[in-house]
């Protein structure tokens, strides 16, 4: 059964890069049919979705965060990873990562538990 | 972007009741609809995908229709687990988008 597990510093100063990390365990992240998304949500909001990995290693990303986004895989550690430039406080949110199976319109069925950041000098 | 708004935003409900959730999108996204429960402190948990199809292990009381602009999330009998907040999301189209959520509360 694959799990999902978000990682990275808490505590990130505004102006600077947050950097996480998804590590995937019980399957491979470069196994084809699956796609790798990061979603946030800020305190008491609703969910927005960051961007999104496929497993061939091409990215889609939201336009509003494009200009400052790279998520890129790492197979030999079997996990993907987030690096956001330019933080703001409005940055600050739990991120998740989550899968989801391309085939037969599958929704986001895997989750991580989710990592709390928080942009503050 | 395509717009998600559901309604209500809240709704209070009891035990045993039968309760109905609204999600609209901004243009069609033909089935490309799921539906998300979360609870505090924990991460989204996948309930309906293609506007209609049970994901593995979900209760059968929980069921998911409509196409297009329109769709519903209903819950037949409400038990204790199920108070939550509720959230659809489209995937017709890049961005994904999230509607704002309805949270679930015992009346």
């Amino acid at each position: 059964q694959v799990q999902l597990q978000e990682s990275g510093p808490g505590l990130v100063k505004p102006s600077q890069t947050l950097s996480l990390t998804c590590s995937v365990s019980g399957g491979s992240i470069s196994s084809g049919g699956y796609y790798w998304s990061w979603i946030r949500q800020p305190a008491g909001k609703g969910l927005e979705w960051i961007g999104l990995l496929y497993s061939s290693g091409s990215t889609n990303y939201n336009p509003s965060l494009k200009s400052r986004l790279t998520i890129a895989m790492d197979t030999s550690k079997n996990h993907l990873s987030l690096n956001l430039t330019s933080v703001t406080a409005a940055d600050t949110a739990v991120y998740y990562c989550a899968r989801r199976i391309a085939a037969a319109g599958s929704g986001m069925d895997v989750w991580g538990q989710g990592t709390t950041v928080t942009v503050s000098s | 972007d395509i717009q998600m708004t559901q309604s209500p935003s809240t709704l209070s409900a009891s035990v045993g009741d039968r309760v109905t959730i609204t999600c609209r999108a901004s243009q069609s996204i033909s089935s490309w609809l799921a539906w998300y429960q979360q609870k505090p402190g924990k991460a989204p948990k996948l309930l309906i995908y293609k506007a209609s199809n049970l994901q593995s292990g979900v209760p059968s009381r929980f069921s998911g229709g409509g196409s297009g602009t329109e769709f519903t999330l209903t819950i037949s009998s409400l038990q204790p687990d199920d108070f939550a907040t509720y959230h659809c999301q489209q995937y017709k189209g890049f961005p994904y988008t999230f509607g704002q959520g309805t949270k679930l509360e015992i009346k």
